[in-house]
């Protein structure tokens, strides 16, 4: 067990909708990535915060957003779903604002139909 | 920004041989470099990481190796076992950046 946990596991939902995925770092760590793991793809840095505020961005589409809130969990939304976005979105957390090793979550498998 | 390059995509040894897995970034101001492993249908975990003011890191059967000159590194598997069969994301990053991760190299070891 990394510390991180995402919720929820799976999630299967229509194209058009609208879902959001949850993460909660380790206990202590500031910063937050998302990252996107499509079939036979990499990960896929998405956007990252670190204390609440937006540090960098990926390759993040218009139709995702992201935010960091004061008790440092964060929340990822997608919406106006298409097939091409069933994917394994993962969160990892790491302590500091240096290089440091980020701790990934079991991750939120998405499935649109 | 940062960009990760990872080569093979696959690769198949016999158990006991050696495997070489390697990449390239992009970015020279980039100083920390980890290896993550992922099993089937779970997260991806570090294995060994490196530093920019390291130029090589053992740890039991797992090295890595870099040249910052050439902007270059790379993980050496010794003596492998079925149980090493994964895949491999090797990524790159500088403090306050996020880690940029390789597309990843799937290594099957049969025994």
């Amino acid at each position: 067990d990394s510390g991180v946990t995402q919720t929820p596991k799976h999630l299967i939902t229509a194209t058009g909708q609208r879902v959001t995925l949850r993460c909660s770092p380790r206990s202590g760590d500031l910063s937050v990535y998302w990252y996107q793991q499509s079939l036979d793809q990499g990960l896929q840095f998405l956007i990252q915060y670190y204390n609440g505020e937006e540090r960098a961005k990926g390759n993040i589409l218009e139709r995702f957003s992201a935010q960091q809130f004061p008790d440092l969990h964060s929340e990822l939304n997608l919406s106006s779903l298409e097939l091409g976005d069933s994917a394994l979105y993962f969160c990892a957390s790491s302590v500091e604002w240096t290089s440091t090793e980020a701790f990934f979550g079991q991750g939120t498998r998405l499935t649109v139909v | 920004g940062e960009n990760v390059e990872q080569h093979p995509s696959t690769l198949s040894v016999q158990e006991g041989d050696s495997a070489v897995i390697k990449c390239t970034y992009s970015d020279s101001a980039s100083n920390y470099f980890p290896w993550y492993k992922q099993e089937l249908g779970k997260r991806p975990q570090l294995i060994i990481d490196i530093r920019s003011n390291v130029g090589e890191k053992k740890d039991q059967r797992i090295a890595v190796t870099l040249n910052k000159t050439a902007k270059h590194f790379s993980l050496h598997i010794t003596e492998t076992q079925p149980e090493d069969s994964a895949v491999y994301f090797c990524a790159a990053n500088q403090a306050g950046t996020a880690l940029i991760f390789g597309k990843g190299t799937t290594l099957s070891v049969s025994s």
